[in-house]
């Protein structure tokens, strides 16, 4: 089976600093992916960043990167230079390759930007 | 805009109404799923269809049937629903071809409330 964990239920951080988002998985499938969302008071899921298991370079799209770390099952979101706009529950979601295409979602982050 | 379409965005309902929710997806994917998200609660997959034909059905209760008459639409009909069942229902696509990208994509949300 397999499994997200997101230790985190809330953060706090300033304004322009930077925030890492823990995510840790298990699974004994060689071949997966990993997915970050954000979710805004809204209720609409954002896509925000893709890693695949056999990718050899961390991902990056624009402020946000995901800390890819294999050995430990870890897979960490970062957020540079925080906005006001990033405030939102985030989400780290696993895919299992022929596993159905199924995600399965960690119990989620609440962050806050503060000025 | 994500591709994704979820219409009514928000929805009240007796316990006695039938009603449905609607999911478009433009992205020419071949997947779809439907999501529960309660408060506090982890998001939990309801169903999957893949290629129009239903793969997975989490024990969900009978008083929600969907249905999937092409790969661009996708419904949840509600009959006899029960309080608890009121939360978000996200609706999902990817394409499960080998040469397309792992993305799921989410919609807005449909916010059910039954009373």
């Amino acid at each position: 089976a397999q499994k997200i964990t997101q230790t985190q239920p809330g953060m706090f951080v300033q304004e322009k600093e930077a925030v890492t988002l823990d995510c840790t998985y298990d699974t004994s499938d060689p071949s997966y992916g990993l997915f970050w969302y954000k979710q805004p008071s809204s209720g609409e899921m954002i896509f925000l960043i893709y890693q695949g298991s056999y990718d050899q370079q961390n991902a990056t799209e624009g402020r946000y990167s995901l800390n890819f770390q294999k050995a430990r099952k870890s897979a960490n979101l970062v957020i540079s230079a925080s906005q006001l706009g990033d405030s939102a529950m985030y989400f780290c979601a696993m895919r299992i390759t022929g596993g159905g295409n199924k995600l399965t979602f960690g119990t989620g982050t609440q962050l806050k930007v503060e000025l | 805009e994500t591709g994704v379409t979820q219409t009514p965005r928000h929805l009240v309902m007796g316990m006695t109404n039938k009603k449905s929710l609607k999911c478009e997806q433009h992205l020419g994917h071949n997947a779809m799923y439907w999501y529960k998200q309660s408060a506090k609660k982890p998001l939990e997959l309801m169903f999957v269809y893949s290629l129009e034909e239903r793969v997975e059905n989490n024990s969900v209760p009978s008083r929600f049937s969907p249905e999937c008459p092409n790969s661009s639409h996708l419904f949840l009909h509600l009959h006899t629903l029960q309080p608890e069942d009121s939360a978000l229902y996200l609706c999902a696509s990817t394409s499960t071809r080998l040469s397309s990208g792992n993305t799921i994509y989410f919609g807005e949300g449909s916010w059910l409330t039954v009373v």
